[in-house]
């Protein structure tokens, strides 16, 4: 098994222009979620997943949106990049979230905007 | 919003000491992890715990969850250069679908 996989591994933007962070999983996990990682402020939760086709908000949702329309794939989509948004990105997955489920992270995807 | 407080933020010791690093809420979670993250990789998990008062052993690592389970502490004893890392912990409530994450505790073990 890859185990959760994320691309790009690096990424440079110009303020205003989108992309997509790429993540996929091939344990079959029903739980999926995204975390950016600042400095001195452990990891964040952006937007998450229970299952197909279910996604809802995290802990700083804004100018990110989410789909998830197989069980495998999980990207995050920044509309217009800001500044603010340079950080490291993480994907995750679980069989749950239920009574600590191990949480299999990625490698990340490091983004700068400028 | 629940917080999950670390402290302390950075820790730097000599091979061989003892290490403690604590994880703090004013919020009850139904289990609590501890996770190492290495520069450039996610982060890892190393331990759940799930009943107030638990305490679990890895090797030289011993976990604790507060018998209220509003709090938990990581020690190390005789850390190894190995054990550097950032130590994240974690929170999840039972309603479930969130998992809260402190701050992190950096950790340098020099030779």
């Amino acid at each position: 098994n890859a185990g959760v996989t994320q691309t790009p591994k690096f990424q440079v933007l110009k303020t205003g222009q989108s992309m997509t962070l790429q993540c996929a999983q091939d344990m079959n996990h029903e739980y999926m979620s995204w975390y950016r990682q600042d400095p001195g402020m452990g990891l964040r939760l952006i937007h998450y997943s229970v299952g197909a086709g279910i996604t809802d908000q995290g802990e700083v949702p804004n100018g990110y949106n989410v789909s998830r329309s197989t069980t495998e794939d999980f990207p995050l989509r920044l509309l217009s990049a800001a500044p603010s948004q340079t950080s490291v990105y993480f994907c995750a997955s679980s069989y749950s979230l239920g009574w600590g489920e191990t949480q299999y992270f990625g490698p990340g995807t490091r983004l700068l905007v400028l | 919003t629940q917080l999950l407080e670390q402290s302390p933020q950075f820790l730097s010791i000599q091979e061989g000491e003892n290490l403690t690093v604590y994880c703090n809420s004013s919020s009850v979670f139904s289990s609590l992890q501890w996770y190492r993250q290495e520069p450039g990789e996610g982060p890892v998990l190393l331990v759940t715990v799930v009943t107030g008062g638990e305490v679990k052993k890895l090797k030289r690592l011993t976990f604790q969850f507060g018998d209220a389970r509003k709090d938990s502490s990581l020690h190390i004893t005789a850390a190894q250069p190995g054990d550097t890392g950032l130590y994240l912990c974690a929170g999840a409530t039972a309603a479930g679908n969130k998992l809260t994450f402190g701050g992190g505790t950096r950790v340098l073990v020099k030779p």
